[in-house]
C-alpha cells in the first residue's frame, strides 16, 4: 500500500511569491492534515481537510490557505510568502472508522517539503 | 489550551540497551489518544505506539513500550534492545476526541544509539 506522498520534495521562492504544495493520501483515507515544522517551533498544526471541506484550522495567518479535491489530494497555498515561512510541511492522511470511540483514526505522515524563502 | 511537554532535548544509549524517553501533558479532558512518532533523518514521521486513555493496560508494539500514568500525565517511552536503526528524533503527540483532530506535539527527544 502506497503512504502518503508529496511535492515537490523541495520549494525555493523568494520574500512575497506564492508557494503550492501538494499532498495525496493513502488510499481510502479522507481526511487530510497539514503541519508545519519550523527550526525553533516544533510542529505546528494548520489545517485539516475532510471529504472536501476544512474542518479545522491552527492559528495562522489567513495567507495559509488550501483545498482538497474529490480525490481527497490536498493542497496548501502560501501567498505573499515571509522569511519565517521557511520550513518543512508535512502532510498526513487518516481514515474515518466506524464503531470506535472517535471516528478518526491515526494520522499518517508524508516525507514533507522543505520551503526555503529567500 | 493542552499542552505537551518533553524535557529531555537529548539522550544517548548503547546498542542492545534500553532506553526511556519521558513526556508529560496537561489536559482537562478525559477522553484523549497519546501517541509516540519517531522522525528519522529522512524526516518521514512514523508512528511508533499508540495509547487510548480509556484504556488502563501499557500499549506495546514489539520493542517499543509505554508507561502511561493517566492521573499523573505522564506517557513514557521504553525502547528495549535499543538498535542502530531507532536512532531518531521521537516525538510525543496529543489528541483528544472531538471535533479539532489535531495532533499536539512536543519539542522533540532527539536520541543517539551508539554502536
Amino acid at each position: 500500500e502506497a503512504g502518503v506522498t508529496q511535492s515537490p520534495t523541495h520549494l525555493i521562492k523568494t520574500r512575497g511569491q506564492q508557494a503550492t504544495l501538494r499532498c495525496s493520501p493513502i488510499s481510502g483515507h479522507t481526511s487530510v492534515y497539514w503541519y508545519q515544522q519550523a527550526l525553533g517551533l516544533g510542529l505546528q498544526f494548520l489545517l485539516w481537510y475532510d471529504e472536501g471541506e476544512e474542518r479545522n484550522r491552527g492559528n495562522f495567518p489567513p495567507r495559509f490557505s488550501g483545498r482538497q479535491f474529490p480525490n481527497y489530494s490536498s493542497e496548501l497555498n502560501v501567498n505573499a510568502l515571509e522569511l519565517e515561512d521557511s520550513a518543512l510541511y508535512l502532510c498526513a492522511s487518516s481514515q474515518r472508522v466506524t464503531g470506535a470511540p472517535f471516528p478518526y483514526n491515526e494520522q499518517f505522515f508524508g516525507p514533507g517539503t522543505r520551503l526555503t524563502v529567500l | 489550551a493542552q499542552t505537551v511537554t518533553q524535557s529531555q532535548p537529548e539522550m544517548s544509549v548503547q546498542e542492545a540497551e534500553t532506553v526511556t524517553l519521558s513526556c508529560t501533558y496537561d489536559t482537562s479532558e478525559s477522553d484523549y489518544y497519546l501517541f509516540w512518532y519517531k522522525q528519522p533523518p529522512s524526516r518521514q514521521m512514523i508512528l511508533v505506539i499508540r495509547q487510548e486513555a480509556y484504556k488502563q493496560q501499557n500499549a506495546t508494539e514489539n520493542r517499543f513500550s509505554v508507561n502511561f500514568q493517566k492521573a499523573a500525565k505522564s506517557f513514557s517511552l521504553k525502547i528495549s534492545d535499543s538498535q542502530l536503526g531507532d536512532a531518531a528524533m521521537y516525538f510525543c503527540a496529543y489528541r483528544r476526541y472531538g471535533a479539532t483532530n489535531k495532533l499536539i506535539f512536543g519539542t522533540g527527544t532527539l536520541l543517539a544509539v551508539q554502536p
